[in-house]
């Protein structure tokens, strides 16, 4: 079975400073996809980037960036020059391939961007 | 494309009653998947299907039931209601192929629907 942890339940930074979310899983597998997801108040689960194992380069998107070491199965976010819109639940998420590509989650993680 | 969409989005049982929550999605995906959101918990999956006629357990199957008869549908029964399902459901789909889907292998949710159960 797959586990994912986050380790960080709450989290806060100041508006316009740099946080980073932590995530660490365990798997047996080799070909998986790593996920970080956002959840605002409104409930509506919007993915924020993903990385493919294969790949050994680190995914960005914008503001938003990951650390992935595969060897020690850990995938960090990292959100620079952060924003109010920013605030919301993050939750790192495992998906095995193939096999109706069932996501595992973490618990989550609560940021609160400090004006 | 409206996505994927879900009804309810509110719903109150009295405990013993049946009821199923609606799933629909546009984008021709194979797979679709329901989880369960509990505080503290994270998402759980529920019930996954990898294509029409075809569905397996998750993590958390108990309680629920699926089927899925097109690939647009995947309802998700709940036969004899309990205090423990009260929760957030989320369905989602995803497609395998980068022809279906040019989000290759992304997972799309529902806006979920919150159910409680006295």
């Amino acid at each position: 079975a797959q586990t994912v942890t986050q380790s960080q339940p709450e989290m806060s930074v100041q508006e316009a400073e740099t946080v980073t979310l932590s995530c660490t899983y365990d798997t047996s597998e080799s070909n998986y996809y790593l996920f970080w997801y956002k959840q605002p108040p409104s409930r509506q689960m919007i993915l924020v980037i993903r990385q493919e194992a294969y790949k050994q380069q680190n995914a960005t998107e914008n503001r938003f960036s990951v650390n992935f070491q595969k060897a020690a199965k850990s995938f960090s976010l990292k959100i620079s020059d952060s924003q109010l819109g920013d605030t919301a639940m993050y939750f790192c998420a495992f998906m095995k391939l193939y096999t109706g590509n069932q996501f595992y989650f973490g618990t989550g993680t609560s940021l609160t961007v400090i004006p | 494309n409206a996505g994927v969409t879900q009804t309810p989005k509110f719903q109150v049982l009295k405990t013993g009653q049946s009821m199923t929550l609606q799933c629909a999605q546009d984008m021709n995906h194979e797979y679709m998947s329901w989880y369960r959101q509990d505080p503290g918990m994270g998402l759980r999956l529920i019930h996954y299907s990898v294509g029409a006629g075809i569905t397996d357990q998750g993590e958390v199957p108990n309680g629920y039931n699926v089927s899925r008869s097109t690939t647009e549908d995947f309802p998700l029964r709940l036969l004899s209601a309990a205090p423990s399902q009260t929760s957030v459901y989320f369905c989602a789909s995803s497609s395998p192929s980068i022809q279906t889907s040019g989000a290759y292998n992304e997972q799309f949710f529902g806006p979920g629907t919150r159910l409680t159960v006295l």
